[in-house]
C-alpha cells in the first residue's frame, strides 16, 4: 500500500508570490491533514479535510488555504509569500474523520522563501 | 501553540542502551501518539496509545500513559545507532481533529 505522497519535496519561491503544495492520501483514508513545521514554532496544525469539506482551521493567517478533491487528494495554497513561510509542511492521512486514529505523514514539501 | 512538554530535549547514549523520553500535556485527551522524524523528513508513526490504556508495547518500544499526571514516556530498549532521530509526542484532544505536538526529544545513539 502506498503512503502519503506530497509533491514537490522542495521549493524556492520569491516573497510576494504564492505556492501550491499537493498531498496524495493513503488509499481509503478520507481524513487529510497540513501542519507547518519551523524551528522556531515547533509542529503546528494549519487545518483537517474531510469529505471535501474543511473541518478544522488553525490559527493561520487567511493566505493559507486549502482543499480536497472528491478521491481525497488535498492541496494548500499560500499567497502573498513571506519570509517566515519558510517552513516544512506537512501532510498527515487518517481513515476517518479526526485523529482518533493513526496520522500517517508524507515526506514533507520543503519550502523556502527568498 | 504546543501542548506538550517533552523531557529532555535532547539526550545522548550508547548503542544498547534505554532511552526514555517524557511527555507531559494540559487537556483532557482521546489518545496520545508518538512520532519519530529523521533530519527534517516526513513524521513516522511509532504506536498510539488510548486514554484508557495505561501501556502499549511494539517491538522495542513501550509507551506509558498517566491521564492523572497528563504524562507519557517512550522507552527504546536496546537502542540502535539507527534510532537517532528527533521524537515527537502529539495528543488528540476528545472533542478536536488535530494533533498537538510537543517540542520533541533528539536522541542520539553512539555507536
Amino acid at each position: 500500500k502506498a503512503g502519503v505522497t506530497q509533491t514537490p519535496r522542495y521549493l524556492i519561491k520569491t516573497r510576494g508570490q504564492q505556492v501550491t503544495l499537493s498531498c496524495s492520501p493513503i488509499s481509503g483514508h478520507r481524513s487529510v491533514s497540513w501542519y507547518q513545521q519551523t524551528p522556531g514554532q515547533g509542529l503546528q496544525f494549519l487545518f483537517e479535510y474531510f469529505s471535501e469539506t474543511q473541518r478544522n482551521k488553525g490559527n493561520f493567517p487567511g493566505r493559507f488555504s486549502g482543499r480536497q478533491f472528491s478521491n481525497s487528494r488535498s492541496e494548500m495554497n499560500v499567497s502573498t509569500l513571506e519570509l517566515g513561510d519558510s517552513a516544512l509542511y506537512l501532510c498527515a492521512s487518517s481513515l476517518g474523520r479526526g485523529m482518533n486514529t493513526e496520522a500517517f505523514f508524507g515526506q514533507g514539501t520543503r519550502l523556502t522563501v527568498v | 501553540s504546543q501542548q506538550g512538554e517533552e523531557d529532555p530535549q535532547a539526550l545522548s547514549i550508547q548503542e544498547g542502551e534505554n532511552a526514555t523520553m517524557n511527555c507531559s500535556y494540559k487537556t483532557s485527551i482521546n489518545n496520545l501518539q508518538w512520532y519519530r522524524q529523521n533530519s527534517g523528513r516526513g513524521l513516522v508513526h511509532l504506536i498510539l496509545i488510548r486514554s484508557n490504556e495505561r501501556e502499549k508495547h511494539s517491538g522495542r518500544l513501550r509507551v506509558t500513559l498517566d491521564t492523572s499526571k497528563k504524562s507519557s514516556s517512550l522507552l527504546i530498549t536496546a537502542s540502535r545507532a539507527a534510532d537517532t532521530a528527533s521524537y515527537f509526542c502529539a495528543t488528540a484532544e476528545t472533542s478536536g481533529s488535530r494533533l498537538t505536538f510537543g517540542e520533541g526529544t533528539q536522541l542520539t545513539v553512539n555507536p
